[in-house]
Formats: structure tokens, sequence, C-alpha cells
């Protein structure tokens, strides 16, 4: 089942915050949360396991809501860099692989 | 190190036409993965590997299939390629459990 992305776009100006959601129908072990700039490949973001553990190697941060079955991904003081599509991951462990199911995206556009 | 590498970076195929899609990654990790991705959505796993000789089939596996001899290497084959497997191909590796590490990606056309 495909997690559901909110909002599908979002415009801000330099320096103003965002909040991008991820909301899936079945229960979450993890979400994963990646960055694609056009053209490019994804970039990894940001692991969230059931528990509260957190990987990441960005400073960005995100919250999970194992009850609600949501995460939602932080952007405060945004940049020009922070611009792109960000995609949440959703799924389990088959011996070690992650095996996900992305959702359909947030285009996020900062502009000057 | 270079990371996920993937060859090659374009091609156009004539409908029933096969070919191979190589990805080679040196971080040595033990987990590898192939997407696709249709112009505007998300990425959708087509097969991944949890070690040499190990494969499985993930969300879209129909009309490709992977081979893993070795570490490094993980190989998609299209075979009778098809005008709806014209996307973008992401070979992405990792280790438990941490994050992915994408290739570059395939552009494929089917015509």
């Amino acid at each position: 089942q495909q997690p559901v992305q909110s909002p599908q776009a979002v415009i801000l100006r330099e320096g103003e915050d965002a909040v991008i959601n991820c909301s899936s129908s079945k229960a979450l072990y993890s979400v994963h949360w990646y960055r694609q700039k056009h053209g490019e490949a994804p970039v990894f973001l940001m692991i969230l396991l059931k528990g509260g553990e957190q990987k990441g190697h960005e400073k960005i941060s995100a919250s999970f809501n194992e009850k609600k079955q949501q995460s939602s991904l932080y952007l405060t003081a945004s940049q020009l860099s922070y611009s792109g599509t960000y995609f949440c991951g959703t799924g389990g462990i088959i011996q070690g692989a992650q095996k996900l199911v992305f959702g359909q995206g947030t285009r996020l556009t900062i502009n000057p | 190190n270079a990371g996920v590498t993937q060859t090659p970076k374009f091609r156009i195929l004539k409908i029933g036409q096969s070919m191979t899609l190589q990805c080679t990654q040196d971080m040595n990790h033990n987990y590898m993965y192939w997407y696709r991705q249709d112009p505007g959505m998300g990425l959708k796993l087509i097969y991944y590997s949890v070690g040499a000789g190990i494969t499985d089939k993930g969300e879209v596996p129909n009309g490709y299939n992977v081979s893993r001899s070795t570490t490094e290497d993980f190989p998609l084959r299209l075979e009778l390629a098809a005008p709806s497997q014209t996307s973008v191909y992401f070979c992405a590796s990792s280790n438990r459990p941490e994050g992915q590490f994408f290739g570059p990606g395939t552009r494929l056309t089917v015509l």
C-alpha cells in the first residue's frame, strides 16, 4: 500500500519553514525520507524506526507517530538548496533488506 | 570510492529487444536494489538482493530478471522490451539499517 504524502507541492521563500507529511494505512515499522533534485538520483535524508530511533546525516528533523501511522519531515529556515522533491518510503525489513514502498512525492520550491 | 555506478546512462530500445542494465557498488554493501521511476512519480521496487546468490521480487518484477553472482554487481535484465518499460531505472545499495545510496540512473526509452 503506497503511503500518501501531503502537500503535493509547496512554494516558500528562503528562510521560511515547511512540514511534509507521510501517512500510511498499514502499521509503520520504519519511515525513510529522501530528497531528489530534478534529473538527479534520490539522496538519503533520514530513517525513523519504531521505538523512536532515528538515523540521518543531515540537519533535518522528523517525527514518527506509530499510533497515527504518520511521519512528518520538518525543514526549518529553508535554504535554496532544500528545493527538490521529497519522498517518504515505508515498509519492512526482509533478511536485512529494506523492502520499501514510496509515496508520490512532495515538490518543494524555495525562492529567494 | 565511486559509490554506485550504472551503465548505460541512456538507451533507446525497439519493442521486443532485450538489454542488461549494469550496476556496480564499491562500498561492500550486502543489500542492493533496483527501482524504476516513471515521470512525475515515486520509486517502485523491481527486485532486491540480500547478498551474492540471493535475490527476491519487489513491487513490479514482471518483465525483468536479476542475478547477483558477486557482492559488487547486480545487473537487471529486460527481456522483450515493451513501451510500458520506458522509465528511469535506479540501482541502490545499503547496509543494515542505514539509508540507501543510489546510482545516477539509466534513462530507457522503448519505441
